[in-house]
């Protein structure tokens, strides 16, 4: 069965601190995958989805950045932290089969700016 | 914005059918209704999804309206487990791989034993 991972589960970082937070992918190839962020007490966000190995495209212009180095991983980054950047996020995959397919979400990282 | 309409909160009784309606009126001929539910501090949980025709599986039912306009997710048998916020996503899979899932504020259901 295909399960996701997503660490760290919190995390607090000081305004001007880079970041990095990773999701894999396991029991599946090709997926397409998403990162999404969750501001307390409002909908989910999509931030950037991936359809292949270094291929990213960005829904919302940010100091926030995607990487895909290989093809269940999931990497986003920032340079510097500002404050309005604290939320929980969220990595999801799917599917790439042309269908009716789910995303399927990890069980997220709650960053704290300080 | 979503493009779906939910009560904002309901509440059932432990042991009793949970019924979630979601309005979507604006649905498109290929898009598809998906249900996802978020427990507190959690990512979303996949439920059920279908098109036009009810669908069941080992969680919930789906029944959609014979417009499409509007759908019902069933919760057969609510457990305090169930408590959560349940969503409901209108999504054209044809667009797979730049679909993003649009959710809304949702319905908070609460179980209550």
């Amino acid at each position: 069965s295909q399960t996701i991972h997503q660490w760290p589960a919190t995390l607090v970082q000081p305004v001007g601190s880079p970041l990095s937070l990773e999701c894999t992918v396991e029991g599946t190839s090709n997926p397409n995958l998403y990162w999404y962020r969750q501001a307390a007490g409002r909908g989910l966000q999509l931030l950037f989805y991936s359809v292949g190995i270094g291929q990213i495209s960005s829904e919302v212009p940010q100091n926030l950045s995607a990487s895909r180095p290989q093809d269940r991983q999931f990497i986003l980054s920032s340079k510097k932290l500002l404050l309005s950047d604290s939320g929980f996020y969220l990595c999801a995959w799917s599917v790439r089969n042309p269908g009716a397919q789910p995303q399927h979400f990890g069980d997220g990282t709650r960053l704290s700016i300080l | 914005d979503a493009k779906t309409t939910q009560p904002p909160s309901m509440d059932c009784a432990e042991g009793r059918a949970a019924n979630l309606p979601c309005n979507h009126s604006t649905i498109s001929g290929n898009e598809y209704v998906y249900w996802y539910r978020q427990i507190h501090s959690q990512g979303p949980q996949y439920i059920i999804h279908g098109l036009k025709n009810n669908e069941t599986n080992e969680m919930a039912s789906l029944i959609i309206t014979e417009d499409r306009k509007s759908s019902t997710l069933i919760l057969p048998h609510a457990t305090l487990r169930d408590t959560a916020v349940y969503y409901c996503i209108v999504s054209d899979p044809r667009n797979s791989g730049n679909t993003p899932l649009v959710f809304g504020k949702g319905t908070r259901l609460s179980v209550i034993a």
